[in-house]
């Protein structure tokens, strides 16, 4: 039972436009999400986080938006670049902290 | 500023065979973990340590033992390596509600 799923296994966008990865959950315990960005050979790392009493969270270029109804959250990169080029995890936990991880989305931005 | 340090990063073992995962992390974190990535399935919670001295079981423990030797350290062990086993191994490590920090990874195969 996959409980955060990343429906698209890989998105294409053009440089300088936005790229939209999305994260849908089922565990309506979980209360605090993150995104991660993953190159090849390298160990994935933080980018931004949302708790569930927010519903948008900003750093930079990245936006993160939660819809707890919905049990979606989705993360804008806005311009896109191609060195944002890398697999993107969503991962969701609840009070015992335990990260559940999405299978990931390969976003490749063509320059 | 070494951040969370594992080692080796690639082994090549032969069915049977044991071997373990060292990590550390010079972050004064309390938790630590041990994920595995493979294709396809994104990254999945082998074991954690919530804090020194305590150890419990993620999604995919089989065929794995890890001891925390102290606050710093977390290792994985395999004790009879099998095919299956063949993935990269990343620890991490976190403080309570904040976002979890990944190693480099080690490359495991079995051959």
């Amino acid at each position: 039972d996959q409980q955060v799923k990343q429906n698209s296994p890989s998105l294409s966008v053009q440089e300088g436009r936005i790229s939209i990865l999305n994260c849908d959950y089922t565990n309506s315990m979980f209360d605090y999400f993150l995104w991660y960005k993953k190159y090849p050979a390298e160990g994935p790392t933080f980018l931004i986080s949302i708790s569930s009493i927010k519903d948008k969270n900003e750093d930079g270029r990245f936006t993160v938006f939660l819809n707890k109804s919905a049990k979606h959250l989705s993360l804008h990169i806005v311009p896109s670049q191609p060195g944002d080029s890398a697999v993107y995890f969503c991962a969701a936990t609840g009070s015992n902290y335990k990260l559940t991880f999405g299978k990931g989305t390969l976003l490749t931005v063509n320059p | 500023n070494a951040g969370v340090t594992q080692t080796p990063k690639f082994q090549v073992l032969k069915t049977g065979q044991s071997m373990t995962l060292q990590c550390a992390q010079d972050m004064n974190h309390n938790s630590m973990y041990w994920y595995r990535q493979d294709p396809g399935m994104g990254l999945r919670l082998i074991y954690y340590s919530a804090s020194e001295g305590t150890t419990d079981k993620g999604e995919v423990p089989n065929g794995y033992n890890v001891s925390r030797l102290n606050k710093r350290e977390f290792s994985l062990r395999l004790e009879s390596a099998a095919p299956s086993q063949t993935s990269v191994y990343f620890c991490a490590s976190s403080r309570p509600l904040d976002a979890i920090y990944f190693g480099e990874g080690s490359w495991l195969t079995v051959v």
